[in-house]
C-alpha cells in the first residue's frame, strides 16, 4: 500500500512562475517529512525537511507547508529556475531510534520548467 | 571524497541469472540501505542494516539477500533474477540510526535489466 501520496506526477512551470507539489500521509506516527531532489543519472539528494511541530519551513526559494491535521505537507518552490528541474520525492519517516533512513517515498514529481 | 559508491552502473540478467551489487561509502557513516526505484512508485526500502553486523527487511525483501560486509560495504545479491526486479537500485547511508535533521546520502544507482 502506498502510505504517501503525492502530486501531481509531472508539472510544466514557466521560468519565475511558483511550482506547487502536493503531500498526502496516513500514517500518524511519521514525525519527519523530508523532500528529495532528484536529476537524471542521480541520486536523490535531501533538499528541506519539516517537523510536524512547525507549519513551515523555509530555505531560498524552497517552502514546505505542513498540515499536521489534515496530514498533508506541500513543496512550493518560489522564483522557478530551469534549474529546478528535476524529480522531486516527498517522504515521511519516524525520527527516533534507527528509523530515520526507513523513508516512506511518494511516488515523484517531474518538474519542468520552461525558460 | 567519493561518497556512495555502487557498482556496475548498469546490468542486464537472464531470468534465473544471480548477481550482487555492490555499495561502499567512505564518511563513516553507521547505517546503510537498499532501495529500488519504479515508475510511479518512487523509491521503496529493501532491507537495511542500521550498523555493522545487522540488517533488516524492508518494505520488498523477497527475491534480495543483503551482507554487511564491514562498516563501508552493504552488498544486495538477486539470487534467482526474475523480471519484476527490473529497476533501478540506490544504495544510501547516514551517519547515524538516531533522531536528527540527519540525510540520506544516496549512490548514483544501478540500472537493472533482467530478460
Amino acid at each position: 500500500q502506498q502510505q504517501v501520496k503525492q502530486s501531481p506526477q509531472s508539472l510544466i512551470v514557466q521560468k519565475g512562475g511558483i511550482s506547487i507539489i502536493n503531500c498526502a500521509y496516513e500514517n500518524t506516527a511519521f514525525d519527519y517529512f523530508p523532500w528529495y531532489q532528484q536529476f537524471p543519472g542521480k541520486g536523490p539528494a535531501l533538499l528541506i525537511a519539516i517537523r510536524p511541530d512547525v507549519s513551515e519551513k523555509k530555505e531560498g526559494r524552497f517552502t514546505i507547508s505542513f498540515n499536521k491535521s489534515a496530514k498533508q505537507f506541500s513543496l512550493h518552490i518560489m522564483d522557478s529556475q530551469p534549474g529546478d528541474s528535476a524529480t522531486y520525492f516527498c517522504a515521511a519517516t519516524y525520527a527516533g531510534g534507527t528509523s530515520y533512513g526507513k523513508l516512506t517515498f511518494g511516488q515523484g514529481t517531474i518538474l519542468t520548467v520552461h525558460p | 571524497n567519493a561518497g556512495v559508491t555502487q557498482t556496475p552502473k548498469f546490468q542486464v540478467l537472464k531470468t534465473g541469472q544471480s548477481m550482487t551489487l555492490q555499495c561502499a561509502q567512505d564518511m563513516n557513516h553507521n547505517s546503510m540501505y537498499w532501495y529500488r526505484q519504479d515508475p510511479g512508485m518512487g523509491l521503496r526500502l529493501i532491507y537495511y542494516s542500521a550498523s555493522e553486523g545487522t540488517t533488516d527487511k524492508g518494505e520488498v525483501p523477497n527475491g534480495y539477500n543483503v551482507s554487511r560486509l564491514n562498516k563501508r560495504e552493504f552488498s544486495l545479491r538477486l539470487e534467482s533474477a526474475a523480471p519484476s526486479q527490473t529497476s533501478v537500485y540506490f544504495c544510501a547511508s547516514t551517519p547515524l540510526g538516531a533522531a536528527t535533521d540527519e540525510k540520506l546520502f544516496f549512490g548514483s544507482g544501478t540500472q537493472l535489466s533482467v530478460l
